[in-house]
């Protein structure tokens, strides 16, 4: 099976911008769950979609938004970036979410803001 | 809410020596604990994780943890290290109930193998 992938790779983008982040879980799986890495704040959880529905949500500003698509698909939204935006965001997908379900990340999309 | 602790930022060690990563965790629920592994320039791996029964887990590339309730740690070992283990190492945690429950990480251990 394909593994989650996450396009694109690396992003540069200046201040104000916006921009869409996009992931594709494991065949079969329906759940999906974005997190942020920094150096200093490491590994935060954004939220995640399950079945087109945004089930959980993490302590994120409303810039920061997502949706999921009827093939499980993802995308993430940044709005008005700013400088401490600049991260590695990294997707997540499991089968149908539960807690026991192992989480399968993808590479990552490293984003830059200038 | 739930939190994660890894005591060691950086740990260096020489190739085929043991090693100890250390990870406390605090929650006032029951939890399922993890252990994640990021090689430079990619995601997460898991390595192992414990959800109930024994809690001497075994994971791949010959990594172990041991659950300590009493001491909510879940410290995460290798016998005889190798140059490949190089990389980040994340603990985390999720609550044992519920239907969607995200990962808490700790902030990693960067192991450094040494030849």
């Amino acid at each position: 099976k394909a593994g989650v992938t996450q396009t694109p790779r690396y992003l540069i983008k200046t201040r104000g911008q916006q921009v869409t982040l996009s992931c594709s879980p494991i065949s079969g799986h329906r759940s999906v769950s974005w997190y942020q890495q920094t150096p200093g704040q490491g590994l935060q959880f954004l939220f995640e979609y399950f079945s087109e529905t945004q089930r959980n949500k993490g302590n994120f500003p409303g810039r920061f938004s997502g949706r999921q698509f009827s093939n499980s698909r993802s995308e993430m939204n940044v709005s008005t970036l700013e400088l401490g935006d600049s991260a590695l965001y990294l997707c997540a997908s499991r089968t149908s979410g539960g807690p026991t379900d192992t989480q399968y990340f993808g590479p990552g999309t490293r984003l830059t803001v200038l | 809410a739930q939190s994660v602790t890894q005591l060691d930022s950086q740990v260096p060690v020489f190739e085929e020596a043991p090693v100890e990563l250390r990870c406390n965790y605090s929650s006032s629920v029951s939890v399922y604990l993890f252990w994640y592994v990021q090689y430079p320039n990619q995601g997460l791996q898991l390595l192992l994780k414990y959800l109930s029964g024994s809690t001497l887990v075994k994971g791949i590339n010959g990594f172990e943890a041991e659950f300590n309730k009493s001491q909510t740690s879940f410290h995460l070992r290798k016998p005889s290290v190798h140059i490949s283990d190089t990389a980040e190492y994340f603990c985390a945690v999720s609550k044992a109930q519920g239907g969607s429950e995200k990962l808490v990480f700790g902030k990693g251990t960067k192991l450094t193998v040494n030849p």
